[in-house]
């Protein structure tokens, strides 16, 4: 069975630092890997995904993340974070089941941005 | 020009009481889902449509019945409604692929609060 993992429920960081967010995947087969964004009392919305062509995925709004296999992570980060960054963050991992997509989400990281 | 709509967007109600939520979608797509997201932020897939046919149902209540009259609609029935069935719901659409490699689209969720 897939699954996700997400390091941290909570990450803090100054405006114009790094951001940092950590997703471990598991998978018996080669995954298909996705960062959503949910801002306050909306629906999520896609910042990229990782569909088994460059390892390192560019997404909207600066993010990008790097698909690391031996490390099974799905990290993302962005350079310098801008206060309209803060947000909830959903690492996602897609296999199929039956037959059909199934897509299963991590818990979540709450990205706060310090000014 | 929304993608995918839900309503209501609140729903206030008193345990025992029987609700429905609607949701649309007018991008065409073939595959819908039913998502309930609880107060720590996590997402859990309930339901899955696909061109009107029930293709995923995880292990949920069966006083919560989904309908899709169409490929893009679906909608969420829940009977005789509990104090757990407090959360966000969220509503999702998608093309079905080969792979499992496409995003979803959500909706803005419905907050459903039971008393």
């Amino acid at each position: 069975a897939q699954s996700v993992t997400q390091l941290g429920s909570h990450v803090s960081v100054s405006e114009g630092a790094l951001v940092l967010l950590r997703c471990n995947y598991s998978s018996s087969v080669p995954p298909y890997l996705f960062w959503y964004v949910q801002y306050p009392n909306q629906g999520l919305q896609l910042l990229l995904k990782y569909t088994s062509a460059a390892t390192l995925v560019k997404g909207i709004n600066g993010f990008e993340a790097e698909f690391k296999k031996s490390e099974t992570s799905f990290h993302l980060t962005k350079p310098s974070a801008h206060m309209s960054d803060a947000a909830e963050y959903f690492c996602a991992v897609s296999d199929r089941s039956g037959g059909y997509q199934k897509v299963t989400f991590g818990t979540g990281t709450k990205l706060q941005v310090i000014p | 020009d929304t993608a995918v709509s839900q309503t209501p967007k609140y729903l206030v109600t008193q345990m025992g009481n029987d609700k429905s939520i609607k949701c649309e979608q007018n991008l065409g797509h073939d595959t819908m889902y039913w998502y309930k997201q609880d107060s720590k932020k996590f997402l859990k897939i309930m339901f899955s449509y696909n061109n009107k046919e029930l293709i995923i149902n995880e292990t949920v209540p069966n006083r919560f019945s989904p309908k899709s009259p169409d490929k893009a609609h679906l909608n969420l029935h829940i009977n005789s409604l509990e104090l757990g069935d407090s959360a966000v719901y969220f509503c999702a659409s998608s093309y079905p692929t080969a792979s499992g490699s496409n995003e979803q689209f959500f909706g803005p969720g419905t907050r459903l609060t039971v008393l």
